[in-house]
């Protein structure tokens, strides 16, 4: 079983609508929860992190945490085709500063 | 821009040979993490180097190895390169003694490995 599963699409929403991106994780003693996004040949980056259960809201952005279904979400509101990316989702101890493991990815098409 | 930056940004080497990977960390960070990313994956954990040791390892054999150096850049070594060790080398610096820090990773751009 993996540790940290995705599906990887790709996921196709048309501009304007509400893109959902989903992940499980394994390990029950994870505590920090993080929302990359890719673009081809480029390098991750940070878009949401999220500790505590419930939602967390960035602009468009909401990350949605359930530890006791070791799930994460992130919903992307008024998706624009520059979201079209890959989404990794990302699980880490206390901090953080300790390895993040990752899933797959995500891959995310927003068509005009 | 995150300011870490990595080198060299591609490169090509044959199976046996070794390489060294390269990374300056974001000014007033001191932890350092590399991993590896294959095409179609996720980024694997390496290992994470803070003040110069080496502080936690993934699940990879000892033929790669790391350096952290006082001004906290850091090198990746690979020995004996295999094909199955082309992929995508990230480079990821952190403030680990930041008070409230989120954990979050700035990454470089990678260096890119081809083994042939």
């Amino acid at each position: 079983q993996k540790e940290v599963e995705q599906n990887s699409g790709p996921l196709s929403v048309p501009e304007g609508a509400i893109a959902s991106l989903n992940c499980t994780y394994s390990d029950r003693g994870s505590q920090s929860f993080f929302w990359y996004r890719q673009y081809s040949g480029k390098s991750p980056e940070l878009i949401m992190f999220i500790y505590s259960n419930g939602d967390k809201e960035d602009g468009r952005f909401t990350a949605q945490l359930n530890k006791a279904s070791q799930y994460v979400s992130l919903l992307i509101r008024d998706s624009q085709p520059s979201d079209s990316a890959t989404y990794l989702c990302a699980v880490g101890g206390w901090t953080g500063f300790q390895k993040l493991v990752f899933g797959t990815g995500t891959r995310l098409l927003v068509s005009p | 821009e995150t300011g870490v930056t990595q080198s060299p940004t591609h490169l090509i080497k044959t199976r046996g040979q070794q390489v060294t990977l390269r990374c300056s960390s974001q000014s007033g960070h001191n932890t350092v993490s590399w991993y590896q990313q294959a095409l179609g994956q996720g980024p694997q954990f390496i290992f994470q180097y803070y003040r110069e040791e080496e502080n936690g390892r993934g699940n990879f054999p000892p033929r790669f190895s790391g350096l952290q150096f006082p001004n906290y850049s850091s090198e990746l070594n690979v020995n004996a390169l295999e094909l199955d060790d082309s992929a995508l080398y990230l480079c990821a610096s952190s403030d680990r003694t930041a008070r409230y820090g989120t954990g979050e990773l700035f990454f470089g751009e990678g260096s890119r490995l081809t083994v042939l």
